[in-house]
Order: structure tokens, then sequence, then C-alpha cells
């Protein structure tokens, strides 16, 4: 079974630039999550969602980042225009509720750096 | 709230010494527990879990036990190797489906 893949693995881009990361999330998982992961830090929450509804967007900056599930399958995030400080690892990971004890499954990521 | 306390690292520890990491929890009703492991440049993996009071989750060697009386869930393996230097995260998965993080606690084996 293929695992959750993401892309880009790796983006330079300069302040100020728009960029978009992409997930597959494992086949069946219903639920999705977008995290991101500053440098010697936790997975923080950006947004998460059931299908393809948004049920937690709290910690998602929405002035400048914007996530879509449109089919409930795969997902795009979205950064515009792009700080120095998003400079982090974006991680995707995705859920099959009610199993495997509630289990989540990470991509390995996709790193930006912001010049 | 939930939230996840775990130990700060870094922590080195030489060939075949004994780990320890530590993590305790703050959770209304019963959440399960994670252990997840980092490798450099990788995403995160999990290594092992516990769903509820006192079940023992092991996976490569490690180890950990949910303790309810103690709201812990330590992270033990009895011999490290080389290959197990990476970043450890503690999770929990609580009310709502949502998952909580601690910080990481960062392991390097020397031989």
């Amino acid at each position: 079974e293929a695992g959750v893949v993401q892309s880009p693995r790796y983006k330079i881009i300069e302040k100020k630039q728009p960029v978009a990361f992409w997930c597959n999330p494992i086949s069946g998982h219903n639920t999705l999550y977008w995290y991101r992961q500053n440098l010697g830090q936790g997975p923080e929450l950006l947004i998460r969602y059931e299908n393809e509804e948004a049920v937690d967007d709290s910690q998602l900056p929405k002035d400048r980042f914007s996530a879509e599930r449109l089919k409930g399958v795969d997902s795009t995030l979205k950064i515009q225009p792009a700080e120095l400080g998003d400079s982090a690892v974006y991680l995707c990971a995705s859920q099959h509720r009610g199993h495997s004890g509630n289990t989540i499954y990470f991509g390995e990521g996709s790193w930006l750096t912001v010049v | 709230g939930d939230s996840v306390t775990q130990m700060e690292g870094p922590v080195t520890l030489s060939e075949e010494a004994f780990l320890t990491i530590n993590c305790t929890y703050t959770a209304t009703g019963y959440p399960s527990l994670f252990w997840y492991v980092q490798y450099p440049g990788e995403g995160l993996q999990l290594l092992l879990k516990a769903t509820k009071a006192d079940d023992k989750g092991s996976n490569k060697g490690f180890e950990a036990t949910y303790r309810k009386e103690t709201t812990s869930f330590h992270l033990e393996k009895g011999s490290v190797q080389v290959s197990d230097s990476a970043v450890y995260f503690c999770a929990l998965s609580g009310s709502g489906n949502q998952f909580y993080f601690g910080t990481g606690t960062s392991l390097t084996v020397i031989p």
C-alpha cells in the first residue's frame, strides 16, 4: 500500500513569491492534515479535513495561506505571498478515522526555504 | 486542554546503553498515545502506540506503557544502536480526534 505522497520535496523561493504543496493521502483515508514543523520543533496543525470539509482551520494564517481538498482526496496548500518566517517543513498526514487506534500517517514533507 | 510534555534533549548515549525518554500527558477522557520517530530529512514515522490504560506498545526493541495513574508514556529501549539516532516525538490523540505533539527529543548514539 502506498503511503502519503507529497510534492515537491524541496522548494526554494524568494520572499513575496507564491508556492504550492500537493498531498495525496493513503487510499481510503478520509481525514487529511497539514502540519507545519519549524526547525527543532514538533508539528503544529494548520488545517484538518474530514473528506472535503475543513473541520479545523483555526491555526491557518488565512491572510496568506489557503488550502483545498476539492474531491475529498488530494489536497493543496498554498502560500501567497511567502515571508521569510514561512521557512519550515510542511507535513501532510492522513488517517482512517475509527481504525488502527486513530493512527495518523505522515508523508516525507515539503521543505520550504524562503530567501 | 489536552497536551503532551516530553523530556527535553538532546540526549547522547553510547551504543548499547539503556534509553528512557519521558513523556507525560494531560487529557480529558481516554486518549490514545503514540511515539513517532523522525530520521534526518524524513517525515514522522509511527514507532509504537497504546490505546488504553496498561497497554504496552512495542516495536524494534522500543517499548512504552500507558500509565493512567501517572499520566505517562515513557519510551524505553534496553540497548540502543547508532541507527536509532533520530528525533522522537510523543503524541496524544484526544477528544475531537485532535493530535497533540511534544516538542521532540533528539537522540544521538555514538559508537
